[in-house]
C-alpha cells in the first residue's frame, strides 16, 4: 500500500519550455502532498506543501510564479515549472501523506522527475 | 525553525558488521521521526520511524533509538550486507507536518 506515482520520471526541454509534473497516490487519498528539489548527493530541500483545494504553502526562496503547484484532488498534485531555463534543471520528488485522524504519518515518496534544461 | 544534523556524512562497514547513523536536532516539540533509504537515482522509502512516546523501536535488522532528553535519535543496522548501501536520511517532524531532512549518509558495505 501506500503507493505514490510521479510523471513523467525525465524530461529534456529547450530552454523556455514549461514542464509539468505530476504526482499521483495510487490507493490512498493525501491531505498533504509535498514537492522537493533534490541535487547530486545533496538532501531533500521542501520547495512547497500543498493542500488539495488550497493554495500551496512555499518555503522562503521558492518562486511561486515558477513553480506552479495544484492539489485539485486529494490523489493527485501538479507541478509546472514555468518557463524553465537551465538552472531549473535537477531532481524533483514529491511526496504523500495519507489522510487520517491522527498525526505523525509518514511521507511516501514518488519516484522523482529527472529536469534537464537545454 | 527546525534543525536536524546527520553524522556521519560516509559510512563504509565490512558486510556483517553494525552500522550507526546518528541525528540530531534543535526543536524539543519535534514527536515523529522517520528514517528513509534512498537508492541512487530511486526513491527515498521508509524503513522505520519513531513517535516521540518511545525510546526504541526495532524491525529485524534495524532498529532506531530516540533520546528526548538530548534530543538525539540514532538508526541501527545490524548484520549489514551489500543491499544495505544507500544514503539515508533521518526527519524530524512536529505532528507529521513539516519534515526536516538530515543531510544523509552514504554508507556502504563492503563485500
Amino acid at each position: 500500500g501506500a503507493v505514490v506515482s510521479q510523471h513523467p520520471s525525465r524530461v529534456i526541454c529547450k530552454s523556455g519550455t514549461s514542464v509539468k509534473i505530476e504526482c499521483r497516490s495510487l490507493d490512498f487519498q493525501a491531505t498533504t502532498m509535498f514537492w522537493y528539489r533534490q541535487f547530486p548527493k545533496q538532501s531533500l530541500m521542501l520547495m512547497a506543501t500543498s493542500n488539495e483545494g488550497s493554495k500551496a504553502t512555499y518555503e522562503q526562496g521558492v518562486e511561486k510564479d515558477k513553480f506552479l503547484i495544484n492539489h485539485a484532488s486529494l490523489t493527485l498534485s501538479t507541478l509546472t515549472v514555468t518557463s524553465a531555463h537551465p538552472e531549473d534543471s535537477s531532481f524533483y520528488i514529491c511526496s504523500a501523506q495519507i489522510r487520517t485522524g491522527g498525526f505523525n504519518q509518514p511521507q511516501h515518496f514518488g519516484d522523482g522527475t529527472r529536469l534537464s534544461i537545454l | 525553525g527546525e534543525n536536524v544534523e546527520q553524522h556521519p556524512s560516509t559510512l563504509s562497514v565490512q558486510e556483517g558488521d553494525s552500522a550507526v547513523i546518528k541525528c540530531t536536532y534543535s526543536d524539543s516539540a519535534s514527536n515523529y521521526f522517520p528514517w528513509y533509504k534512498q537508492e541512487l537515482g530511486k526513491r527515498p522509502q521508509l524503513i522505520i520511524d519513531i513517535r516521540s512516546n518511545v525510546g526504541e523501536k526495532k524491525d529485524q535488522r534495524i532498529a532506531v533509538t530516540l533520546n528526548k532528553t538530548a534530543k538525539h535519535f540514532s538508526l541501527h543496522i545490524t548484520e549489514t550486507q551489500p543491499e544495505d548501501s544507500a544514503v539515508y536520511f533521518c526527519a524530524a517532524s512536529l505532528a507529521g507536518n513539516q519534515f526536516y531532512f538530515g543531510t544523509g549518509t552514504s554508507l556502504t558495505v563492503i563485500p
